[in-house]
């Protein structure tokens, strides 16, 4: 079954501690987007990857990090740094990476952090 | 980057009725700008879609029309049914897609 896979979908975490929320897919998508949102707020870009080995800040970067080792994964690291961490987090997909307009994206079911 | 502005934020219509919901954006090199709807609880889902190269598109009850010189693209709903309350986001991207802030529509049976 095809899709996009988010893990952990609820994850705690305590205040200082860096957390890596994961993102696979199997659509064979060459690029993947990870977005916060917040009540009231939509969806945030934080960062995105259009293509393997490469990835570009999106507009709230400050406070994660992120990897594109795969095609097929594209994992997102809280770290101590950001300072408002409890969001919804949703990590998406799409077809049309290389640089062109995105096309439809493909969302996870998201994954809820919450700092203690 | 790009800039994505939707109002109303809430909207409440009767069974039957028509919703409009209105964005604008900044980056005129956007080309493509989509509409999801979010259900409580569940991930967004694209409802409809249109690129730059057209001014209207329609699908059964949903129309989204767009005007590239003012930089704004509107949703608009007919006959509206209480499944469609939900949150709705337009968007617009370029290389990356930014949303908009999110119009909660609730229909009234």
């Amino acid at each position: 079954d095809g899709g996009i896979t988010q893990s952990p979908k609820y994850l705690f975490r305590k205040e200082g501690q860096n957390v890596t929320l994961s993102c696979e897919q199997n659509l064979n998508h060459d690029a993947m987007y990870w977005y916060r949102q917040d009540p009231g707020q939509g969806l945030r870009l934080i960062y995105y990857s259009q293509i393997v080995n490469d990835f570009q800040k999106g507009d709230i970067a400050e406070g994660y990090s992120v990897s594109r080792e795969k095609k097929e994964s594209f994992p997102l690291t809280v770290t101590s740094a950001q300072k408002n961490p409890t969001a919804f987090y949703l990590c998406a997909s799409s077809t049309r990476g290389h640089y062109r307009d995105t096309g439809e994206l493909f969302f996870g079911e998201g994954s809820r952090l919450t700092v203690l | 980057g790009e800039n994505v502005e939707q109002h109303p934020s809430t909207l409440s219509v009767q069974e039957g009725d028509s919703a409009v919901i209105k964005c604008t954006y900044s980056d005129s090199a956007s080309n493509y700008f989509p509409w999801y709807k979010q259900e409580l609880g569940k991930r967004p889902q694209l409802i409809i879609d249109i690129r730059s190269n057209v001014g209207e598109k329609k699908d059964q009850r949903i129309a989204v029309t767009l005007n590239k010189t003012a930089k704004h693209f509107s949703l608009h709903i007919t006959e509206t049914q209480p499944e469609d309350s939900a949150v709705y986001f337009c968007a617009a991207s370029i290389r990356a897609m930014r949303f908009g802030a999110g119009t909660r529509l609730t229909v009234k049976p």
